[in-house]
């Protein structure tokens, strides 16, 4: 069965500071996708960026970076020079092809709060 | 604007009520997703359909329904709403063959008292 964990309930970081949100995953598939959410306090879930098991390269998405470790099942997001408009709960999730019709499987989540 | 759109917004039950979510996208999709969250759970799976005319179950389908209306439409029903089932829904639909992007509808804040 597919999972994805994520480890830290909470991190807190100072404005401007880069933070790393964990995310580990199994899977059996060989092929699958990676996925990190924003869902600020007004509720709406936000991509931030996508990473293929394929790809070579790690994803970038402007501040947004992901991690991936692939002998590891590691996909952790990495946020530089944060804002205040961060704060928020962050979501990796995973898409497999075998399962659930190609459903998202989410982690519990992370909840990250920016100081100014 | 093109997106999911999820009605109601809030909605509180009484519990063994029932009531349907709605769900409708303007994109084309295949597949459609319903999905509960509550606290330090993250979302769950409720129910999921791949293609029109198709619906499976998800990690936590007890006490829900659905509905594939159409390719646009996809509708969740509780049949007799219990408090475990005070949650938010969020919608959600794909179509993988022009892209890895899932849109999520805006939830619908559910209470059963």
């Amino acid at each position: 069965a597919q999972k994805i964990t994520q480890t830290q309930p909470g991190m807190f970081v100072q404005e401007k500071e880069a933070v790393t949100l964990d995310c580990t995953y199994d899977t059996s598939d060989q092929s699958y996708g990676l996925f990190w959410y924003k869902q600020p306090s007004s509720g709406e879930m936000i991509f931030l960026i996508y990473q293929g098991s394929y790809d070579e390269q790690n994803a970038t998405e402007g501040r947004y970076s992901l991690n991936f470790q692939k002998a590891r099942k590691s996909a952790n997001l990495v946020i530089s020079a944060s804002q205040l408009g961060d704060s928020a709960m962050y979501f990796c999730a995973m898409r497999g092809f075998n399962q659930a019709g190609t459903a998202l499987i989410f982690g519990k989540g992370t909840t990250l709060s920016v100081s100014s | 604007n093109a997106g999911v759109t999820q009605t109601p917004k809030f909605q509180v039950l009484k519990t063994g009520q029932s009531m349907t979510l709605q769900c409708a996208q303007d994109m084309n999709h295949n597949s459609m997703y319903w999905y509960r969250q509550d606290p330090g759970m993250g979302l769950r799976l409720i129910y999921y359909s791949a293609s029109e005319g198709t619906t499976d179950k998800g990690e936590v389908p007890n006490g829900y329904n659905v509905s594939r209306l159409n390719k646009r439409e996809f509708s969740l029903r509780l049949e007799s709403a219990a408090p475990s089932q005070t949650s938010v829904y969020f919608c959600a639909s794909t179509e993988l063959t022009v892209g890895y992007g899932y849109t999520f509808g805006s939830g619908t804040r559910l209470t059963v008292v």
